[in-house]
């Protein structure tokens, strides 16, 4: 299985500051033939399941501020908000979907400084 | 605007069977772009995905379940199914349905539309 590990575990970013949450995967997760990484990133708000964010590492889903941002390739990867609202407390996971079983990240709880 | 809604018993028995069921609205159940999926978190902790189905019947599995688990699809009820038998305390969890997108020829990609999921209890 791929295991996937975040870091940190938790952050807390003051209002309008940069928070970064690293995902690190136990086996590249880029398929050479088209040359995309089968990662996506989510977020999850307290008692809501999770919404789709990032997918194929970098693409934003289509609602998602634009604030939110993910880069990376191969077993290294990040999700990035740029400007902290009060309304991206949540726990964040990634996924990958390179190799069966699908696993996850085991999330970064973000929160207000 | 696709919806997916998780239905079933909220408190199972351990060594019994947990049965749930998820009724896809605002879509088929038969597109050939989509897989359908069930992923649970037990309270306070990460995601685990536990299978996946087309509407054709191939489905997927996760090996740490798959001696106990069936995943089943009902295309002319839009809905599909989960049975995971001899349950523990260690089943109890949220269990969401999804929509894992797919196209032909790969493996199912990322989950795209959730359920409000279901909190499944095993207790005596």
């Amino acid at each position: 299985d791929i295991v996937l590990t975040q870091s940190p575990d938790s952050l807390a970013v003051s209002l309008g500051e940069r928070a970064t949450i690293n995902c690190k995967s136990s086996q590249s997760v880029l398929y050479t033939s088209n040359n995309k990484n089968y990662l996506g990133w989510y977020q999850q708000k307290p008692g809501q399941p999770p919404r789709l964010l990032i997918y194929w590492a970098s693409a934003r889903e289509s609602g998602v501020p634009d604030r939110f941002s993910a880069s990376g390739s191969g077993t290294d990867f990040t999700l990035a908000i740029s400007s902290l609202q009060a309304e991206d407390v949540a726990v964040y996971y990634c996924q990958q979907y390179y190799s069966t079983p699908w696993t996850f990240g085991q999330g970064t709880k973000v929160e207000i400084k | 605007q696709l919806q997916l809604q998780e239905s079933g018993p909220g408190l199972v028995k351990p060594s019994e069977t947990l049965s749930l069921t998820c009724t896809v609205s605002g879509g088929s159940i038969t597109s050939s772009s989509c897989y359908w999926g069930w992923i649970r978190q037990p309270p306070g902790k990460g995601l685990e995905w536990i299978a996946n189905i087309y509407y054709s019947g191939s489905a997927y599995y996760n090996p740490s379940l798959k001696s106990r688990v069936t995943i089943s699809v009902d295309t002319s009820n839009n809905h599909f199914s989960l049975r995971l038998s001899s349950v523990t305390a260690a089943d109890t969890a949220v269990y969401y349905c999804a929509r894992q997108f797919y196209e032909r020829g790969q493996l199912p990609y990322y989950f795209d539309y959730w359920g409000q999921g279901t909190l499944v209890t095993v207790s005596s």
